[in-house]
């Protein structure tokens, strides 16, 4: 079974500049969820998906964070302008409706100078 | 708000030794408690999982116990090994319509060989 895709592994942007991650969930899991993770933290739930529909957006920065997940397969994540504390690992994650086989793919290593 | 208490931040075990990591959740309705293996630079792995309505779940040398009264949940590592090194997250889940994780801080377990 194909893990959870994501890309690009690592990104280095200057701050303000604006940057995208592409998730691609394993086959059929109907939640998809994007997590920030900043060195020596847990993961933080930023945005949670079910299908292509927002289930929990609470802690998603909304002045300069969004994501979407058309036709409820891939996600993107974006930031516009970014800021030096948005520097963290950007991780996807998905699972089927019933929670187990919850699978997070390898993370996208944002770095903001 | 929901949250995981994770204990300790660190913790380091001669070869051989047992390891403990011990999590506390605030919402009672969470009711799948998933532990997470994080090595460097790579994506957090699920290690072993507990539904609510078990106590004890034991795979190996890892072991995980739940009290449903307290709160709490472990995670048990006997004969420890080196590559048993790694960051361990514990997460509380529980399901509205689709599942919701509350990820705790993370513990560093360093083995010395």
């Amino acid at each position: 079974e194909a893990g959870v895709a994501q890309s690009p592994r690592y990104k280095i942007i200057e701050k303000r500049q604006s940057v995208a991650f592409w998730c691609n969930p394993i086959s059929g899991h109907a939640t998809l969820y994007w997590y920030q993770q900043i060195l020596g933290q847990g993961p933080k739930l930023l945005i949670q998906f079910q299908n292509n529909g927002v289930v929990d957006d609470s802690q998603l920065p909304k002045d300069r964070f969004s994501a979407e997940r058309l036709k409820g397969v891939d996600s993107t994540l974006k930031i516009q302008p970014a800021k030096l504390e948005d520097s963290a690992v950007y991780l996807c994650a998905s699972s089927p409706m019933t929670g187990r086989g919850y699978t997070f793919g390898s993370g996208t290593r944002l770095t903001v100078v | 708000g929901e949250n995981v208490e994770q204990h300790p931040s660190t913790l380091s075990v001669q070869e051989g030794d047992s390891a403990v990591i011990k999590c506390t959740y605030s919402d009672s309705a969470s009711n799948y408690f998933p532990w997470y293996k994080q090595e460097l630079g790579k994506r957090p792995q699920l290690i072993i999982d507990i539904r609510s309505n078990v106590g004890e779940k034991k795979d190996q040398r890892i072991a995980v116990t739940l009290n449903k009264t307290a709160k709490h949940f472990s995670l048990h590592i006997t004969e420890t090994q080196p590559e048993d090194s790694a960051v361990y997250f514990c997460a509380a889940a529980y399901s509205s319509g689709t599942y919701k994780y509350i990820f705790g801080t993370g513990t560093r377990l360093k083995v010395l060989a």
